[in-house]
C-alpha cells in the first residue's frame, strides 16, 4: 500500500519562505509524478504544481512560476515544495498527491501553512 | 490555463440520484476524475478514466463524459456522500499539467 507523509504545521511571517516534505512508502517512487495541490480556508482545490522524478523538469502553474520549486530526492523517496516570499493569501493546506495516467489516486494528510506577523 | 467549470452547491433527498457536472474544453481530450472532499479531510479519489472506481468505491459512484461535459452520478444517494466533489483533467496546455474544477457542495437531505 503507498503512503505519502507530510511535514508538519507551519507558521511563518509574510516575506519568509516555507518548504514541505511529502516521504513516499510502498510501490515505486521514481515512476510516478507527484503533484502538489493547495486549499486555501473555505476555497476550493488548486493544482500548484508537479514533478516526474524519471523525467527530472518539474511544472508549474504559471501564477506560481518564479516563487515556488518543487524537487524530488530519490534516495529518499521525498518530494518538497518549496514557496517564497509568502503572503496572507498562501495560508493554505498544501498536499501531495501520487500522479497517475489520469487521477491522483494517492494524496498526503496535508500541510497546514499560516502566513501571519 | 484550461478551465473547469462546477455548480457550486446541489442538494439530493436521500436515497434518490443527483448528477454532478463538470463543464471544459479539455474534456475533449482528456477523461475528468472526480474527488470527494469532507471536512478536515484529504480528497478521496471516487472516478477515474473512462468510468473507473478504485478499490473501496461504491458502485453507486459513476462516471460519463459527452463532449466537453463530464458527469458523477450516485445512484441512491445516502448519508455519506454529502460532501464537497472536485473534477479534474489533465490541462490542454500540457500532459504534465493538471487543473481542478471549483468544486460542488452536496448536500444530501
Amino acid at each position: 500500500q503507498v503512503h505519502l507523509v507530510q511535514s508538519g504545521a507551519e507558521v511563518k511571517e509574510p516575506g519568509s519562505s516555507v518548504k514541505v516534505s511529502c516521504k513516499g512508502s510502498g510501490g515505486t517512487f521514481s515512476s510516478h509524478g507527484i503533484s502538489w495541490v493547495r486549499q486555501a480556508p473555505g476555497q476550493g482545490l488548486e493544482w500548484m504544481g508537479g514533478i516526474t522524478p524519471m523525467f527530472g523538469s518539474p511544472n508549474y502553474v504559471q501564477k506560481f512560476q518564479g516563487r515556488v520549486t518543487i524537487n524530488v530526492d530519490e534516495l529518499r523517496s521525498t518530494a518538497y515544495m518549496e514557496v517564497s516570499s509568502l503572503s496572507s493569501d498562501d495560508t493554505a493546506v498544501y498536499y501531495c498527491a501520487r500522479d497517475g495516467d489520469t487521477a491522483m489516486v494517492y494524496w498526503g494528510q496535508g500541510t497546514l501553512v499560516t502566513v501571519s506577523s | 490555463s484550461s478551465e473547469l467549470t462546477q455548480d457550486p452547491a446541489v442538494s439530493v433527498a436521500l436515497g434518490q440520484t443527483v448528477r454532478l457536472t463538470c463543464q471544459g474544453d479539455s474534456l475533449r481530450t482528456y477523461y475528468a476524475s472526480w474527488y470527494q472532499q469532507k471536512p478536515g479531510q484529504a480528497p478521496l479519489l471516487v472516478i477515474y478514466g473512462k468510468n473507473n472506481r478504485p478499490s473501496g468505491i461504491p458502485d453507486r459512484f459513476s462516471g460519463f463524459t459527452s463532449g466537453d461535459t463530464a458527469s458523477l452520478t450516485i445512484t441512491g444517494a445516502q448519508a455519506e456522500d454529502e460532501a464537497d466533489y472536485y473534477c479534474q483533467s489533465r490541462d490542454i496546455n500540457g500532459v504534465h499539467l493538471w487543473v481542478f474544477g471549483g468544486g460542488t457542495k452536496l448536500t444530501v437531505l
